[in-house]
Formats: C-alpha cells, structure tokens, sequence
C-alpha cells in the first residue's frame, strides 16, 4: 500500500542553523513522483518540488536541496541557513503511475512536519 | 487566469446544515481534485474528476458527501448534515491530464467550521 511517513512532527531551529526534515514512503510502483510541499499559516500549499523516481540525483535550489536514495525509499529536504520566514508546515507527497490506470494525480501526503525557525 | 479559485474562503456553519463548495480550476485543466485536510494532518484525497466524470473517490467520501463538475469546468462539493467532525480545510487542485503532475495546482481551500 502507499505511504508517506513525516516522522517529525515538530522540529525548532535557531535561525541561520542547517535543518533537514526526513520523508520515507512506500509504494508497490516502481513508477512515481515525490514532492516536498510548504504551507505556512495563511494555509496555501506552496509547490517546492516534483521528483520522478528515475531521477535519483539530487538537486539544489538556492538555499534548498532534495536528497532522493531509493534504497531506503526516503527523500529528505535540507534547509540551509535557515530564516524565520521559512517556519511553516511542510509536506511530502507521494503520486503513483500504476500500470492498470497510469498516473491519476492523486497524491498522497505524510502527515507534515512543522518546522519553526526563532530569530 | 490567476490559478484555482475557491469559494468560500472561510464558513461557519451549525451542526446538521448542509454546506457547498465551489472550486473554478484553471481554464485549460481537465482534471480536478478534491481533498480533505484536518487540524495537524496531511491533506487527504476525496475524489477527481477528469472533464465532468467522477472517476475516482475515495472511502473518506462518506454519503453525506457529494461531488459534481457538471460541465467539466467548475465543481461543487456538497456536505449534507454536517457533523463538527467534518470541519477542515477543503482543498481543490486541479491540472491538465496531458502533461501530467507539471501542472498540478493547489487553490488556497475553503475552511470550514461546524459549531
């Protein structure tokens, strides 16, 4: 069965300090796509990033980086130097491209992980 | 065409009232999503559409649940009987089957509250 497991619920950093929030899933697929979305208290889901499951390499966006081992089905994201406005919820997605019915879109989310950055 | 819309941002309904959504997906998208996300959880998938067919919903989607795209442009997603258990921020998303999650887009949800 899919899953996504956020195992931090909570985590609090000083601000300028590395963090880095844990993703792990499970899927019978070996086709699929993993994301890392943001929601800060205003409730919007921001898209960081897609990640499909035959691009294992890890990718760098400014302050930002994705780290994707399928070996231990994880995709963790590291916050470098991090800032006051990047507290917020934050949460990984799984979506699944099944042989039967192809990719519906249908995502399934961990349960998030709240990350707030004190000045 | 500034992304997916929803109304109402925020209600607050009594126990037992039943309630409508709507969600205007951007223009060109074909499919739209619905989803459920309560206080400290994850959203939660309900259901999809691709033009105005409901191909998917989920066992979350009880019977006082209902979702249409009659048209295959905006939906409605209808709660009957509301119960406090229902309240949560409704998420809609929607995005166009051809290119697939490149797409995908969140509207900012309508929360609601059953007092």
């Amino acid at each position: 069965a899919q899953k996504v497991t956020q195992a931090q619920t909570e985590i609090s950093v000083v601000e300028k300090e590395d963090v880095t929030l844990d993703c792990v899933y499970e899927t019978r697929d070996t086709t699929y796509y993993l994301f890392w979305y943001k929601q800060p208290p205003s409730g919007e889901l921001v898209f960081l990033i897609r990640r499909n499951s035959f691009d294992e390499q890890n990718e760098i966006s400014g302050r930002y980086s994705w780290n994707f081992q399928k070996s231990t089905s994880s995709f963790n994201f590291t916050i470098t130097a991090s800032q006051v406005v990047d507290s917020a919820v934050y949460f990984c997605a799984l979506s699944e491209v099944s042989p039967l019915s192809g990719n519906t879109g249908k995502l399934i989310f961990g349960q998030g992980t709240t990350l707030q950055v004190k000045p | 065409d500034t992304g997916v819309s929803q109304d109402p941002r925020h209600k607050i309904t009594k126990r037992g009232q039943n309630v409508t959504f709507r969600c205007d997906p951007i223009s060109e998208h074909n499919r739209l999503y619905w989803y459920r996300q309560t206080l400290g959880q994850g959203p939660e998938f309900l259901t999809y559409f691709q033009n105005e067919a409901q191909l998917e919903k989920s066992r979350l989607l009880s019977d006082r649940f209902s979702a249409e795209r009659p048209k295959g442009s905006f939906s409605t997603l209808e709660i009957q009987r509301t119960e406090q258990g229902d309240s949560a921020m409704y998420l809609c998303a929607s995005t166009k089957r051809e290119t697939g999650l490149k797409s995908y887009t969140f509207g900012s949800g309508t929360r609601l509250t059953v007092v």
